[in-house]
């Protein structure tokens, strides 16, 4: 069973509409929470890391949220674009673990007009 | 400041052949990570270096599969006798110490 689980597993939504994406994570005690975009042939890019103390982060038109009591976090895309396309993966740093990465699966977000 | 960069960003090989995919970190970057994406799955962390040492292979298969990172020169994630299973997307990452981890753009095996 995959440590980070992430749904939905694919999203469509119309320009302009905003979406959230879920992500509940097994593994701990981590230093921090990652989202990362990547587009299709491409290697992920950091979007926002949040320590486990933080609730919240903000990057743009990302909104990244934190709860670490229900080992949940949620990211928020705001008035979507069509460049928004791509999967967005849930990242997990484990405290100690050397800064190696633990992936979620991700979520295929696809913007249409 | 170039980012991290991989190559071949396509590589074909028969099976039993040996595929070598190397890696250059940013620059000052010390720390190199790879990972592997195969398809429909997540990234799956392999391997961990600094500079001429392994510091974490946990995820490295333990038959057919190395990487290096000599003093001097890219990473290279080696696969010797490659099989069927081994076609995948090979992801490349670099960072400072406990920073953040940049990703190159990944090479593409295919493997006939």
């Amino acid at each position: 069973k995959n440590q980070v689980e992430q749904s939905p597993q694919s999203l469509i939504i119309l320009e302009g509409k905003n979406c959230t994406l879920q992500c509940n994570y097994t593994v701990s005690p981590f230093s921090n929470l990652r989202w990362y975009k990547q587009d299709t042939g491409r290697g992920p890019v950091s979007l926002t890391i949040m320590t486990f103390s933080e609730n919240t982060k903000s990057n743009g038109r990302y909104t990244a949220t934190l709860d670490a009591d229900t080992k949940q976090s949620s990211l928020h895309i705001t008035a979507s674009q069509l460049s928004d396309s791509a999967s967005y993966i849930c990242v997990v740093i484990l405290t100690g673990g050397g800064n190696k990465l633990t992936f979620g699966t991700g979520t295929q977000l696809k913007v249409e007009l | 400041n170039a980012g991290v960069m991989q190559n071949p960003r396509h590589l074909v090989r028969r099976r039993g052949q040996e595929a070598r995919l190397r890696c250059s970190p940013m620059k000052g970057h010390s720390h190199v990570y790879w990972y592997r994406q195969l398809p429909e799955e997540g990234l799956k962390f392999m391997v961990y270096l600094q500079k001429e040492n392994i510091i974490d292979e946990s995820g490295m298969p333990k038959e057919r599969f190395s990487a290096e990172f000599p003093k001097e020169g890219p990473s290279i994630l080696r696969i010797q006798q490659v099989v069927r299973g081994d076609s995948a997307a090979y992801f490349c990452a670099s960072s400072s110490v406990g920073d953040t981890q940049y990703f190159g753009p990944g090479t593409r095996l295919t493997v006939l």
